[in-house]
């Protein structure tokens, strides 16, 4: 069964329109993350969240928000998407400590036209 | 900062080859490292892990050997199979108030023909 999971797994949005993308967890892990990955690039954090405690990457833009409104669920809002936004978006969850692994969901493709 | 980089691919082998993927990385501090693999269609996955120098993390027939001497953390499987045919990515963590944080190489996608 999966213990991460990414909804949907393909978005289309159009240029500038605001997108919302999930992530919701069975594992009752703490520490949630957002990735962003580009075609044949390694997965680069966006953001992540201990617990309620948000923490943003330095070079994350300010057009990518993030929402976690308990444990199990956290989203993704493209407030304007542009064409170089198009990514694959991996969600991932961890325990906290040291060395922790992270479960990480299929993914959403984002397509922006 | 930290950083991981990798053997550039594509791989391709045939079925009971040896495989070596190389990854070294550079860090401020002292890492653990670790292998996800990610099959087509899928999400990325544990593959094995190492905490401390010289620790060896060992699954499904995969080794890699923690070499702080050498900042390398390679990639070893003695008989690949078809099913091994992934994206196989070198990742540090950066541990910070209790979260993990992990940075990635590039990936390197292995194909296995039978």
């Amino acid at each position: 069964d999966a213990m991460v999971i990414q909804n949907p797994r393909y978005q289309v949005t159009q240029f500038g329109k605001p997108v919302t993308l999930s992530c919701s967890q069975t594992l009752n892990h703490n520490v949630m993350y957002w990735y962003q990955q580009k075609s044949s690039q390694a997965p680069k954090l966006l953001f992540h969240y201990y617990d309620k405690d948000f923490n943003n990457e330095a070079d994350t833009p300010d057009n990518f928000q993030s929402r976690r409104p308990n444990t199990s669920f956290c989203f993704l809002d493209i407030r304007s998407p542009g064409l170089g936004d198009a990514a694959m978006y991996l969600c991932a969850t961890s325990r906290s400590g040291s060395a922790a692994i992270q479960y990480f969901g299929a993914g959403t493709r984002l397509s922006v036209l | 900062g930290d950083s991981v980089t990798q053997m550039e691919g594509p791989v391709t082998l045939s079925e009971e080859a040896f495989l070596t993927i190389n990854c070294t990385y550079t860090a401020t501090g002292y890492p653990s490292l670790f292998w996800y693999v990610q099959y087509p269609g899928e999400g990325l996955q544990l593959l094995l892990k190492a905490t401390k120098a010289d620790d060896k993390g060992s699954n499904k027939g995969f080794e890699a050997t923690y070499r702080k001497e050498t900042t390398s953390f390679h990639l070893e499987k003695g008989s690949v199979q078809v099913s091994d045919s992934a994206v196989y990515f070198c990742a540090l963590s950066d541990p910070q108030g209790g979260s993990e944080k992990l940075v990635f190489g590039k990936g390197t996608k292995l194909t296995v023909n039978p």
